[in-house]
This record gives C-alpha cells, sequence and structure tokens, in this order.
C-alpha cells in the first residue's frame, strides 16, 4: 500500500498560472520535503516541515510556497510557474525523534509541465 | 566540492553479475545512510537503510558503509534486467534537527539480458 501519495501524477498548467501539488502520508511522520528533480539530476530540497515548523531552503526562489495544514498532508504552491520549473516534484517524509532519523519515503512525484 | 560524489555512470552490465555501486563524502556529521532506485519517471524507491558503519544485507543487496574513508558502497548480485535504473545514495547528520537528506547525484545502471 502507498504511504506517501502524491497528486495529481501529471500536471500540465500554462504559464503564469498558479498551480497547486498534493501529498499525503499515512505513516505519521513528522517531517515532510518537497524535492524538484530536473531530468538526470539529484533531488533538490525546496522545504520542509518539522511538525508545524517550515524550513526554506535559502535559494529556494519565492514563487514556491508550501502547505500543511496537518500531520498528514503538505501542498506545494507554485506562484506564477515559469518554464523552467517544469520538473517531476518529489514529496517525502520522515520520522525524527531526539537524535534519531528514520529513512525517508517518496511518493511517486508529480510531473509538472509548464506551456 | 559537493558534500556527495556519485559517478553518474552509465555502468552497463551483464545480466548475472555483481553491480558495484559507491558515494564519497566530505561531511564526517553523517551517519544515516540510504540507497534509492528511481525508475524513469517515478518516485526513487528506498532499497537499504543503514546507521553509521558497517554492513547491511536484504537479499541481492548489500550495502557498506566505511566512516574512516566516508565511503558508502551498494552491491547488486544476480543482477536482472529489471534491476536498470538509477541508483541515488542519500546520507543526513545526527547534528542536523530534522535530518536533511544529500544525495548523490545518482549512477544509471543498465543490465543487459
Amino acid at each position: 500500500d502507498a504511504m506517501v501519495i502524491q497528486n495529481p501524477r501529471y500536471q500540465v498548467t500554462q504559464f503564469g498560472k498558479p498551480v497547486t501539488l498534493s501529498c499525503s502520508q499515512t505513516l505519521n511522520h513528522n517531517v515532510m520535503y518537497w524535492y524538484q528533480q530536473k531530468s538526470s539530476q539529484a533531488p533538490k530540497l525546496l522545504f520542509h516541515y518539522y511538525d508545524k515548523d517550515f524550513n526554506n531552503e535559502a535559494d529556494t526562489p519565492d514563487n514556491f510556497q508550501s502547505r500543511r495544514p496537518n500531520t498528514s498532508f503538505c501542498f506545494l504552491d507554485i506562484r506564477s510557474p515559469g518554464l523552467g520549473d517544469a520538473a517531476m516534484y518529489l514529496c517525502a517524509t520522515s520520522r525524527v525523534s531526539g537524535s534519531r532519523n528514520t529513512e525517508a519515503f517518496f511518493g511517486q512525484g508529480t510531473r509538472l509541465t509548464v506551456v | 566540492q559537493k558534500e556527495v560524489e556519485q559517478d553518474p555512470g552509465p555502468l552497463s552490465v551483464p545480466e548475472g553479475a555483481i553491480v558495484s555501486l559507491n558515494c564519497t563524502y566530505s561531511n564526517s556529521a553523517f551517519q544515516y545512510f540510504m540507497w534509492y532506485r528511481q525508475y524513469s519517471r517515478k518516485g526513487p524507491e528506498l532499497l537499504m537503510y543503514t546507521y553509521s558503519s558497517g554492513n547491511k544485507e536484504d537479499g541481492r543487496f548489500t550495502a557498506q558503509v566505511d566512516k574512516s574513508s566516508k565511503y558508502i558502497s551498494l552491491f547488486i548480485r544476480d543482477s536482472q534486467p529489471s534491476d536498470s535504473a538509477t541508483y541515488l545514495c542519500a546520507m543526513s547528520g545526527l547534528t542536523d534537527s530534522w535530518g536533511k537528506l544529500q544525495f548523490g547525484a545518482g549512477t544509471q545502471v543498465v543490465v543487459t539480458p
């Protein structure tokens, strides 16, 4: 059974039109991550939530925002997508307790196309 | 210098051969090491997870961590065409309060029948 679920799997949006990607998890993990992955590149961390605390990577463009209304769900909002934002967007979760960190589990990703 | 170095390949092996993958890293604070398999247009799938140094075996997969050399390896025995994918190493440190993963660039593996 899928533990990290991303919707939709494929998203086509127009240049400049806001788009929202969603992620849900059944693992009750306290950390949720959003990564951007372009072709033949490693995943690049955009931001993460540690419980309700939001942490932005220094080089994440302002165009990208995120919301985590509860433990299970997390959203990635792209306010004005540009052609350079076309990529696979990956959601992942892990559990951090004290100094202990579990492995991270990924969803299947949402492939975003900007036209 | 990147924190995690991984040869992008492609690495081509005949079916049945042992696939040997590795990553080197520079941050001595890394304690948790993971290997992921990623098929084209899919999300990364966790294969192996190890903590600190040592070996771990799971079926055809063996992961090794040598913290003194800052070097990790993944071996795939009796490789199959279905093992053709990109393999990503990832790691995180105890000093991070929330376990941020650093990824290697990924190695593309092709197993030929």
